[in-house]
């Protein structure tokens, strides 16, 4: 089944540090898509980056990074110089093609994410 | 990128009451989407819409307490029926970015249901 993991509940980081998100996955799709999106108090979701399976350099878009390590079947969001605006709940998620042969993203639980001035 | 827009952004409903939740894109899309994210939780996908055929539900969704409406490809209503405390939620409603490679999509900004 497919499966996505975030085992960091909450972080706390200092501003201007750089701060790993971890996801990891568990899917039997040959092929299918990575993603991480940022929930802000508001409500709204915003996309962050897409790595797809078989991208083989890690996507970046700015001051976030994706390191895919596919043997490991993770996924990890790296935020570089993070600001007091990144504090926010973070998901992964991942593309999966259903019995319909609809694509559908599969979410993680989530990781809150907290920067300390 | 898609204009995704919800009404309404939120409201404070009685028990036993109905909301109906609107989603409006700004392009023609396939495939609409309807979240339900309860308090402190991820999303949980409630069903998948395309326009010109009945909704797909997922598993612990039915029809009765959730009916969609996709009248056509920039438009999608969601009825929450019956309303108890437990569907105090935020509901999103996402699409598909057409011709996108990676099945990105693009949500709208929620509404919040409180259910008294």
């Amino acid at each position: 089944a497919q499966k996505i993991t975030q085992t960091q509940p909450g972080m706390f980081v200092q501003e201007k540090e750089a701060v790993t998100l971890d996801c990891t996955y568990d899917t039997s799709d040959q092929s299918y898509g990575l993603f991480w999106y940022k929930q802000p108090s508001s409500g709204e979701m915003i996309f962050l980056i897409y790595q797809g399976s078989y991208d083989e350099q890690n996507a970046t878009e700015g001051r976030y990074s994706l390191n895919f390590q596919k043997a490991r079947k993770s996924a990890n969001l790296v935020i570089s110089a993070s600001q007091l605006g990144d504090s926010a709940m973070y998901f992964c998620a991942m593309s999966h093609l259903d019995m319909d042969s609809n694509y559908q993203l599969i979410w993680g639980a989530g990781t809150k994410l907290i920067i300390k001035p | 990128s898609a204009v995704i827009s919800q009404k309404p952004s939120r409201d404070i409903c009685q028990r036993g009451t109905s909301l109906t939740i609107q989603c409006q894109v700004d392009s023609q899309v396939t495939m609409m989407f309807w979240y339900r994210q309860q308090p402190g939780q991820s999303l949980t996908l409630i069903a998948t819409a395309n326009q010109g055929s009945e909704a797909t539900y997922e598993s612990g969704f039915v029809i009765d307490k959730f009916p969609i409406s996709r009248p056509n490809l920039t438009f999608s209503t969601l009825t929450v029926s019956n309303m108890s405390p437990e569907d105090s939620s935020i509901y999103l409603c996402s699409v598909e970015r057409e011709g996108a490679y990676n099945n990105e999509q693009f949500f709208g900004p929620g509404t919040r249901l409180t259910v008294l």
